[in-house]
């Protein structure tokens, strides 16, 4: 069974531009989680899709958004990009986000903001 | 908001010590997990615990979750160089606009001496 997969590996961008961030989940899982991990630092919640709709927050400007489609795949899209939000961005799916569930990664895209 | 505080940040051992890692809670949590990145990895889930006092065991690996449901901790017997990694606890609130989010805590970077 094919695990959660994540596109690109890598992203080079530069100041100003966008970025648009994609995550396959496990078959069967209906909810995305994605987070940033700065370097040398933890995982920060960006933001939770469950069946199409944001479910949850996490304390990040607008200009990161996302989507998530029919077959539960997601997108993570991040505006007007800044030297700060170069990161590994790490996408996360589980079944219907209850609070006993566990996440699953994939191995994360690497943005790098020149 | 909630916040999930880890400690040690970085701890060094040499091969066969003994290693443990804390976790605290702002927070009362529904349950916690505990995952672990290997340098250049992603994070893998290890365990979730959900009752008050709750002791798992995997192998050499002893998980707690308080009394309180507000800490917990890691303990590694007799660290081996295969435990070498970022161990991460994340908790989950139970309800409210928490609900289906993660908090991670920052890690603690273990690195073991052969």
């Amino acid at each position: 069974e094919a695990g959660v997969t994540q596109s690109p590996t890598h992203l080079i961008k530069t100041r100003g531009q966008q970025a648009t961030l994609r995550c396959s989940p496990i078959s069967g899982h209906t909810s995305v989680y994605w987070y940033q991990q700065a370097l040398g630092l933890g995982l920060q919640f960006l933001l939770w899709y469950d069946e199409g709709e944001e479910r949850n927050r996490g304390n990040f400007p607008p200009r990161f958004s996302g989507r998530q489609f029919p077959n539960y795949s997601s997108e993570l899209n991040v505006n007007a990009l800044e030297l700060e939000d170069s990161a590994l961005y790490l996408c996360a799916s589980s079944f219907r986000g209850m609070a006993k569930n566990i996440q699953y990664f994939g191995a994360g895209t690497r943005l790098s903001v020149l | 908001g909630q916040q999930v505080m880890q400690i040690p940040q970085y701890q060094h051992v040499q091969e066969g010590e003994d290693f443990t890692t804390y976790c605290n809670s702002s927070t009362t949590l529904s349950n916690i997990q505990w995952y672990k990145q290997r340098p250049g990895g992603h994070p893998v889930f290890l365990i979730q615990l959900v009752k008050s006092g709750e002791v798992k065991k995997q192998k050499r690996l002893t998980f707690q979750f308080g009394e309180a449901k507000k800490n917990s901790s890691l303990h590694i017997t007799a660290t081996q160089t295969t435990d070498v990694g970022t161990y991460f606890c994340a908790g989950r609130a139970g309800g409210g606009t928490s609900y289906g989010k993660l908090t991670f805590g920052q890690g603690t970077i273990l690195t073991v001496h052969p």
